[in-house]
């Protein structure tokens, strides 16, 4: 099946700070990618919808000012945490949609836990 | 309230015992999902339902679609300790940009 790679893993940060996550589909491009936040023993929560070459989409309650992101090519998305503070600990995780194939069909990447002290 | 209902929240059982997990909503996915996400790592999918009725077989895993696509069910038979994990379901609404809604989760421990 589709790959797709986050990177970081892991990233422990000062509060203040930002932290880019990348999120990468490796055998696929990918028009469209997702970025979601996880609590702990929690269930994911849809962040942005992330289009290539366009301005992400971002769900109600999300500020797009804090959490930048680009989708400069069909292989890669970025997100980026501004100005990270404590509660912005989280693992947070990005999923590709191939161009071609099942019109509903993602492919999840392993995920990037960050803490902010 | 979310959109997708998921029962139960937490499942522990002993191996070798059968069990259900349900995904429920008042509305209607073009196509719904099932995940298992293991401690630190992404979802992985398990089975893709987009027919009312539908019935698919993983295994011991069987998944089932509602007729009229509201709700879904996850039956494993004789579980093992290895489907220890987070289900999740998840489901396209029509019109959603391929948008996933997921469920809260139910969290299954198979104890030896």
């Amino acid at each position: 099946g589709a790959v797709v790679s986050q990177h970081p893993s892991r990233v422990i940060c000062k509060s203040g700070t930002s932290v880019k996550i990348e999120c990468r589909s490796l055998d696929f491009q990918a028009t469209t990618m997702f970025w979601y936040r996880q609590f702990p023993k929690k269930s994911l929560m849809l962040m942005a919808t992330s289009n290539e070459g366009s301005k992400a989409t971002y769900e109600q309650g999300v500020e797009k000012d804090k959490f930048l992101i680009n989708h400069a090519s069909l292989t890669l998305s970025t997100l980026t945490v501004t100005s990270a503070h404590p509660e912005d600990s989280s693992f947070y995780i990005c999923s590709a949609r191939p161009g071609q194939g099942p019109d509903n069909e993602q492919f999840f990447g392993p995920g990037t836990r960050l803490t902010v002290l | 309230t979310q959109l997708l209902e998921q029962s139960p929240q937490f499942l522990s059982i002993q191996e070798g015992e059968n069990l259900t997990v349900y995904c429920n909503s008042s509305s209607v996915f073009s196509s719904l999902q099932w995940y298992r996400q293991e401690p630190g790592e992404g979802p992985v999918l398990l089975v893709t339902v987009v027919t009312g009725g539908e019935v698919k077989k993983l295994k011991r895993l069987t998944f089932q679609f509602g007729d009229a696509r509201k709700d879904s069910s996850l039956h494993i038979t004789a579980a093992q300790p290895g489907d220890t994990g987070l289900y999740l379901c998840a489901g396209e609404l029509d019109n959603a940009g391929n948008m996933l809604t997921f469920g809260g989760g139910t969290r299954l421990m198979v104890k030896p």
